[in-house]
């Protein structure tokens, strides 16, 4: 079944202690992108990477890194996290061109305290 | 950048109409998207336009889109509780899609 999984679901953490959420595709997508959903401001993308070894800023990078070691796999790594990162994490991905559907993984819900 | 606008919240009863609106500034997207979002779950593409239509009918929706006043519209036609869902929409430029904040959608039994 084609799919984007993300882990953990849910994750319950403290401020400033690392923590990565994994992202993996099993559709030979070329682009992967993290977005954070947060109430009244919609869908805010993170990062966005084009393939292999190629990562961009979206429009809300602060405080976050990945990287596209492996086509499959883009992690999402917050190297200190702090209560404004509170919020509900989707990982997305497609293949490149003018109009591809773009696959959501269910969502990783943040909590820092 | 892109800037997309929705309203926040729509109540409807079963077997009405329901219509979302959306306005967008980026007038070199090429394509414009609705996306479902159901509790608990991540987005899921509804149906797309492309920027050189009008109107678009898919079963119970129809997009309507105005280039001139950067507007996009989703109708859904019949509805009914399980299409009860926050609705994004999208427009697609510069390698990335620029999301609306949503409009949750409540149907009324």
């Amino acid at each position: 079944e084609a799919q984007v999984t993300q882990n953990p679901r849910y994750l319950i953490t403290v401020t400033g202690k690392k923590l990565t959420v994994t992202c993996s595709q099993n559709m030979n997508h070329e682009y992967m992108s993290w977005y954070r959903q947060d109430p009244g401001l919609g869908l805010r993308q993170i990062y966005y990477s084009m393939n292999v070894e190629v990562t961009d800023k979206g429009d809300v990078p602060e405080g976050y890194k990945v990287s596209r070691k492996e086509k499959r796999n883009f992690p999402l790594i917050l190297e200190s996290p702090s209560p404004n990162q509170t919020s509900l994490y989707f990982c997305a991905s497609r293949r490149t061109g003018g109009n591809e559907k773009l696959f959501f993984g269910s969502g990783t819900q943040l909590s820092v305290l | 950048g892109e800037d997309v606008e929705q309203s926040l919240f729509l109540s409807v009863r079963e077997g009405d109409s329901s219509v979302i609106n959306c306005t967008y500034t980026d007038s070199s997207s090429t394509y414009l998207y609705w996306y479902k979002q159901e509790p608990g779950a991540g987005l899921q593409l509804l149906t797309y336009i492309f920027s050189n239509m009008d109107m678009k009918q898919d079963q119970r929706l129809t997009v309507l889109l105005n280039k001139k006043d950067k507007h996009l519209s989703l109708r859904i036609a019949d509805t009914q509780t399980g299409d009860s869902a926050i609705y994004f929409c999208a427009e697609h430029g510069n390698n990335r899609l620029a999301f609306g904040k949503g409009n949750q959608v409540v149907v009324i039994p």
